[in-house]
């Protein structure tokens, strides 16, 4: 039963860049049926697609975020990460790491716990 | 860019079906999901392509997509479905985009 973890700072300062850690347990990131993909929700509100990427480092990046954002893998420890620079109170948010389907469609069949960020000074 | 409209709410009684609405241009043209976010949970995956439901899904839930519109239906709405509903569909140019969001009370 495959498993995604996030982990990193809960707390960020603003300017500064925010970097996550997603680890996938119980089978391998380096499947050509999948992409990994990070997903936010800002307190009370709602979700919003980051970026994926494929195992064999291929991304997309939300076109709003794709200045600020990097998607990369590290099939060897089976973790797949994000970086999003420049972090404003705006960026304050739970983040999802997902697993998402290649087919036509590509919907998350698999989400992680989240991890709350907070940007503060 | 593209984007997807949902309600805000939406109220149910027990026992009553419940729709959720999904709109977007075209809509039809592309597949769309369904996610169910109970409070303080991550989301889970409750309809995709469409008409589809993962193994562990009750058969009470069930998805359409006709013009412009997806539609999420719950027949026999329990109050163990309470949650918030999002609807996603993946886009050419916008990739992954998500609809705003439903609060379903069952009340």
């Amino acid at each position: 039963h495959l498993q995604l973890q996030g982990s990193g700072p809960g707390l960020v300062k603003p300017s500064e860049t925010l970097s996550l850690t997603c680890t996938v347990s119980g089978g391998s990131i380096s499947s050509s049926s999948y992409l990994w993909g990070w997903v936010r929700q800002p307190p009370g509100k709602g979700l919003e697609w980051i970026g994926s990427i494929y195992y064999s480092g291929s991304t997309y990046y939300n076109p709003s975020l794709k200045s600020r954002v990097t998607v990369s893998v590290d099939t060897s420890k089976n973790q797949f990460s994000l970086k999003l620079y420049s972090v404003t109170a705006a960026d304050t948010a739970t983040y999802y790491c997902a697993k998402a389907s290649d087919s036509n469609g590509n919907w998350f069949e698999s989400w992680g716990q989240g991890t709350l960020v907070t940007v503060l000074s | 860019s593209y984007e997807l409209t949902q309600p805000p709410s939406v109220s149910v009684s027990p026992g009553q079906t419940a729709s959720i609405t999904c709109s977007g241009d075209n809509l039809e043209y592309k597949f769309t999901s369904w996610y169910q976010q109970k409070a303080g949970q991550s989301p889970v995956l409750v309809i995709y392509k469409d008409a589809n439901r993962p193994s562990g899904i009750p058969d009470r839930f069930s998805g359409s997509n006709s013009g412009n519109t997806a539609t999420l239906t719950i027949v026999g709405t329990q109050p163990v479905d309470e949650a918030d509903y999002y609807c996603q569909a993946w886009d050419n140019t916008a990739y992954w985009v998500f609809g705003g969001g439903t609060k379903l009370t069952v009340l």
